[in-house]
């Protein structure tokens, strides 16, 4: 069964701090992983997509690394900001079509605290 | 419009009731999806379009919820004779096409579901 894990569930973190995320996966034949961002009361937006050959991918403050052999991915936010307060989505595309493709994780909810 | 829009944000109804939820997405994309997001949890999937045709509706949770698509734009996600279990936000989300795994999904704002 293809499964996505996330942790921590939750994280607290000071203004200006770094943090990495996890997401750890069994999904197979696997084909990409997106990091979403999802902000109190909206939809979530991708923040970076990683393909099998690619080890590391950054989006300004935002770098995701991705370890197929281990079928790890994390998300590390540098010099953290008040905006970066929400929900961080881990997904996951099976070679498949349809919704059959897509595993999403549960979330971390980071909370940037001033 | 530039993105995905859902009408309407909020829903407040009494159990019992039906209600239905209006999806619009980005145009052009011909696949549309609806999710589930309850308090605190990630997000369960319902039933993707490909079209106007429904490839898998295995995630609806019940032969309540329904949903239909016409003109391969907009959506319609019903609920019959709501349950205080329903109370959720309801995420729609199009894409290009459901054939490739690369094709990123826009999610629009979510309408919240409270069912007293």
């Amino acid at each position: 069964k293809n499964q996505v894990e996330q942790s921590p569930q939750s994280l607290i973190i000071l203004e200006g701090k770094n943090c990495t995320l996890q997401c750890n996966y069994t999904v197979s034949p696997f084909s990409n992983l997106r990091w979403y961002k999802q902000d109190t009361g909206r939809g979530p937006v991708s923040l970076t997509i990683m393909t099998f050959s690619e080890n590391t991918k950054s989006n300004g403050r935002y770098t995701a690394t991705l370890d197929a052999d281990t079928k790890q991915s994390s998300l590390h936010i540098t010099a953290s900001q008040l905006s970066d307060s929400a929900s961080y989505i881990c997904v996951v595309s099976a070679r498949d079509t349809g919704r059959r493709a897509l595993t999403f994780g549960s979330g971390t909810r980071l909370q940037v605290q001033p | 419009g530039a993105g995905v829009s859902q009408s309407p944000s909020n829903k407040v109804t009494e159990k019992g009731k039906d209600v239905e939820l209006r999806c619009d997405p980005i145009s052009g994309h011909t696949a549309l999806y609806w999710y589930r997001q309850s308090l605190g949890q990630g997000l369960e999937f319902l039933i993707y379009f490909q079209g106007n045709s429904a490839p898998d509706k295995s995630g609806l949770p019940s032969d309540r919820f329904s949903a239909e698509r016409t003109g391969g734009s907009v959506s319609t996600l019903t609920i019959q004779r709501t349950q205080q279990e329903d109370s959720a936000v309801y995420l729609c989300a199009s894409s290009l096409d459901s054939g490739s795994s690369y094709n990123e999904q826009f999610f629009g704002p979510g309408t919240r579901l409270t069912v007293l």
